[in-house]
């Protein structure tokens, strides 16, 4: 089962949004609706920023959204602030009865 | 709150065994599936593992099948991963995670596994 695919990295200017793709197939990203998004801080554990696509657990910004077309999800992060530097990585359920996750990104807040 | 501790990690030779536990509280455990994820260091997460909320089933990665076993005790609010024949490629950051909507809920802090010689 390979990994799904996300950018190493991305950036933005405060204020500005940035969005983070992460493609798969359709036995996995495209398949199912259980892709989540994942933001860890160095040297912590990660945390939930969303989960079936597009909720937000209790607490996170709504200026965290997820989507997703095909094969491939997104991660959009607007009014970027300096605390959303941090590597972000996907992950989805699969046919095959496992969870996958992309790569990781890492977000610098210029 | 919801509280995930992890134990047992510690540097084992490669080929050796070792037995992670998490214990949990704050939520109610035996209603919730959970997983095992890791992290070499300096790499990205990998998905190791998964039990039902009863224990009834588990799910494994191609990587860790028929070395690792994951379990769980519902009545001690325990889950445990037992790890065998391990090797190099296995030093990571051992993460309880917490299932919720097929998604990882709730991270425990880590245990660091290391195999070598």
């Amino acid at each position: 089962q390979s990994a799904l695919t996300q950018p190493a990295s991305v950036s933005g200017s405060p204020g500005q949004s940035i969005t983070i793709s992460c493609t798969g197939t359709s036995s996995d990203v495209g398949g199912y609706d259980h892709v989540s998004w994942y933001q860890q801080h160095p040297g912590k554990a990660p945390k939930l920023m969303t989960y079936e696509v597009i909720n937000r657990p209790s607490g996170v910004s709504n200026r965290f959204s997820g989507s997703k077309s095909g094969n491939t999800a997104s991660l959009t992060i607007s009014g970027l602030q300096a605390e959303d530097e941090a590597d972000y990585y996907c992950s989805s359920f699969t046919s095959f009865k496992n969870w996958v996750f992309g790569g990781g990104t890492k977000l610098t807040v210029l | 709150q919801e509280q995930l501790v992890e134990s047992g990690g510690g540097v084992v030779q490669p080929g050796g065994s070792v037995r992670l536990s998490c214990t949990a509280s704050g939520f109610t455990f035996n209603n919730y599936g959970m997983h095992w994820v890791r992290q070499a260091p300096g790499k990205g997460l990998d998905w190791v593992a998964y039990v039902a909320f009863d224990g009834s089933y588990q799910y494994y990665a191609d990587s860790v099948k028929g070395r690792f076993t994951i379990s769980r005790d519902n009545s001690k609010n325990t889950l445990y991963l037992q790890m065998n024949s391990l090797r190099a490629e296995d030093t990571a950051v051992y993460y309880c995670v917490k299932d919720s909507h097929w998604s990882f809920d709730y991270w425990g802090q880590g245990t660091l596994v290391t195999v070598s010689s």
